[in-house]
């Protein structure tokens, strides 16, 4: 299993729209809806904000939302905030043995 | 509150096996709707996927760190284990244990949805 490819970095302005993008293959995302993204923050452990490729864990804002297509899948923050200022990964289930892979990760940053 | 606490030593000597122990309080590890995972970051590094157990025994690993790794369950004391053998220094990273989604193509299936602080763990003589 190969890493899924996410661009190194992003940026908007506050208030603004960025989308990170999560490419894999057929045999990862674009072969199962189970996309996950997650959210660190410098010298903390990632926290969860979109799985099965759209759907938000309670307590994240809606601000968040994730869809797929093909291969790749796409993580979408609107309205951005200051806090929002982070490293973004996706994963995905890579079938098999229960497989999951993981992308090298966006570091989003907020002008 | 589930909250997961990883513990085990920070340093390593390369050849040597790493181990580490995460403690779940706050809630069952014998709950059939959840796996329970290993993830490791090294220093600037993104996310790996190191391997995950059910509180059964059935295991999954990396295939790629297969061959060196062992996860292991103690329901009696809630905790679960990591042992790494034949380390280097590639193996350096924070280690992290999370909770992921238990039912196959389930709720949360393949997602890690609560996580443990991490442990730095640093191969070195």
């Amino acid at each position: 299993q190969s890493a899924l490819t996410q661009p190194p970095s992003a940026s908007g302005s506050p208030g603004q729209s960025v989308t990170i993008s999560c490419t894999g293959t057929s045999s990862d995302v674009g072969g199962y809806n189970y996309v996950s993204w997650y959210q660190q923050h410098p010298g903390k452990a990632p926290k969860l904000m979109i799985y099965e490729v759209s759907k938000r864990p309670s307590g994240v804002p809606d601000r968040f939302s994730g869809s797929k297509s093909g291969n790749t899948a796409s993580l979408t923050v609107s309205g951005l905030q200051a806090e929002d200022e982070a490293d973004y990964y996706c994963s995905s289930y890579a079938g098999s043995n229960k497989d999951v892979v993981f992308g090298g990760g966006t570091k989003l940053t907020v002008l | 509150q589930l909250q997961l606490q990883e513990s085990g030593p920070g340093l390593v000597k390369p050849s040597e096996t790493l181990s580490l122990t995460c403690t779940v309080s706050g809630g069952s590890i014998s709950s059939s709707s959840y796996y329970w995972g290993w993830i490791r970051q090294p220093p600037g590094k993104g996310l790996e996927w190191i391997g995950s157990i059910y509180y059964s025994g059935s295991t999954y690993y990396n295939p790629s760190l297969k061959s060196r790794v062992t996860i292991s369950v103690d329901t009696s004391k809630n905790q679960f284990s990591l042992k790494l053998s034949s380390v280097t220094a590639a193996d350096t990273a924070v280690y992290y244990c999370a909770r992921e989604g238990g039912e196959w193509f389930g709720e949360l299936f393949a997602a890690f949805d609560i996580w443990g602080q991490g442990t730095m763990v640093t191969v070195s003589s």
